[in-house]
């Protein structure tokens, strides 16, 4: 059974860091692009960004371009999104999401339960 | 980018009903649409991918159609279990983009 497990959420004020990371099981995670999903307050679903499988290309969302990196440790099963200069409006539930196939399009078969975000003085 | 907008954003249902949610992509997609249901507090779950085919697991009472840029996701005979928000998602190219949301309430 595939299983995504978000942590490193937390209240931090404007301007500060956060690193999430997403521990992944149940499926052969160097086969898989992953991807990042937040959910802001009463809002929809914004994608964030993504790595491929290889850890190279990263994609990010115009919005978090120059503040946030992807990265992922294979040996390790983990997916991390460190989170720089952090704004009001990245206070979000953060999903780690799986690529539904290897090299498949942009859609999403398997999330976490997400990590809670707050960027707030 | 390619901008999707989902009608209506708020449906009233009773139990038994059929309903459907439309998505239009601002470009065609070809059949690169998914479909999420998401419950208060919970990831959203994928339903439908290729927009037509359904993911394991779910009910076939959940059905998908569409190509370029309309799509449909149909729902009949509502179980209570349906009552949630609804999200299309282009998956054809960076980046991938959500509709708003469609919420399913009890009438």
């Amino acid at each position: 059974e595939v299983q995504l497990s978000e942590s490193g959420g937390g209240l931090v004020q404007p301007g500060g860091s956060l690193r999430l990371s997403c521990a992944a099981s149940g499926f052969t995670f160097s086969y898989y692009t992953m991807s990042w999903v937040r959910q802001g307050p009463g809002r929809g679903l914004e994608w964030v960004s993504a790595i491929n499988r290889g850890g190279s290309p990263t994609y990010y969302a115009d919005s978090v371009k120059g503040r946030f990196t992807v990265s992922r440790d294979t040996s390790k099963n983990i997916l991390y999104l460190q989170m720089n200069s952090l704004r009001a409006e990245d206070t979000a539930v953060y999903y780690c999401a799986k690529d539904r196939e290897p090299d498949s399009k942009w859609d999403f078969d398997s999330w976490g339960q997400g990590t809670l975000v707050t960027v707030s003085s | 980018d390619i901008q999707m907008t989902q009608s209506p954003s708020f449906v009233s249902a009773s139990v038994g009903d059929r309903v459907t949610v439309t998505c239009r992509a601002s470009q065609g997609i070809s059949n690169w649409l998914a479909w999420y249901q998401q419950k208060p507090g919970k990831a959203p779950k994928l339903l439908i991918y290729a927009a037509s085919t359904l993911q394991s697991g779910v009910p076939s009472r959940f059905s998908g159609s569409g190509f370029g840029t309309d799509f449909t996701l149909t729902i009949s005979n509502l179980q209570p279990e349906d009552f949630a928000t609804y999200y299309c998602q282009q998956a054809d190219s960076f980046p991938p983009a959500f509709g708003q949301g469609t919420r399913l309430e009890i009438k």
